[in-house]
């Protein structure tokens, strides 16, 4: 089945500055890639996501990347806010099964004012 | 409002007790998920249906029961022989991938607020 490694686990930048996480699957045929915001206390909110056809997808502050020959995409924020403070997850799936999204561990991202 | 609710908000569980949480949607979703979230950890797959009286086990079905009488209801019971049964569960619903092997995955996923259960 599908694996995704998220990385890194906890990552704090100063307010303004840009926000890199990282993730890498291992089912080559995995089609849709999702990213995820979760607040403490919530259920995670999709806020961005980019299927294998295309390279690169940004809403405003926020774009995502992927590199299907090595098999990894990342999510960019950029002039980041206090309210991005939050949990980041990635997910893959459409490898041909049944299961749904296969998601990382996540990503706490904290933003120092 | 279109969403997913889901209830309670936090739900307490004795030793040997089934406990059933709530799952509604009024977003006319054709699948459903149930995951279990711990600390520190990704979201795992309890059990999804994909139309109404059919569900499918996913990477954690024991200890779990799910039904599926109702498009827009799909509740959870966890178990007396689920044995650590403390953890976040959140519900979600998408819309059915297309039909050219796209998969079930491949459509957003909604999630709800969680219910937050934990050992008395």
């Amino acid at each position: 089945g599908e694996n995704v490694e998220q990385h890194p686990s906890t990552l704090s930048v100063q307010e303004g500055d840009s926000a890199v996480i990282k993730c890498t699957y291992s089912d080559s045929a995995s089609n849709y890639f999702p990213w995820y915001k979760q607040e403490l206390g919530k259920g995670p909110q999709l806020i961005i996501d980019i299927r294998s056809n295309v390279g690169e997808k940004k809403d405003q502050r926020i774009a995502v990347t992927l590199n299907k020959t090595a098999k990894h995409f990342s999510l960019h924020i950029t002039e980041t806010q206090p309210e991005d403070s939050a949990v980041y997850f990635c997910a893959a799936s459409g490898g041909g099964g049944a299961d749904g999204l296969t998601f990382g561990k996540g990503t706490h991202l904290i933003i120092q004012p | 409002d279109g969403g997913i609710t889901q209830s309670p908000k936090y739900l307490f569980r004795k030793e040997g007790q089934n406990v059933t949480l709530s799952c509604e949607q009024n977003l006319n979703h054709d699948a459903m998920y149930w995951y279990r979230q711990d600390p520190g950890q990704g979201l795992r797959l309890i059990y999804y249906s994909q139309i109404v009286n059919d569900f499918q086990k996913g990477d954690i079905a024991e200890g779990y029961s799910v039904s599926r009488e109702k498009k827009e209801s799909f509740p959870l019971t966890v178990t007396s022989a689920q044995k650590n049964p403390t953890a976040f569960y959140l519900c979600a619903s998408s819309i059915m991938g297309s039909r050219q092997g796209t998969g079930l995955g491949n459509q957003p996923q909604h999630f709800g607020d969680g219910t937050r259960l934990s050992i008395l």
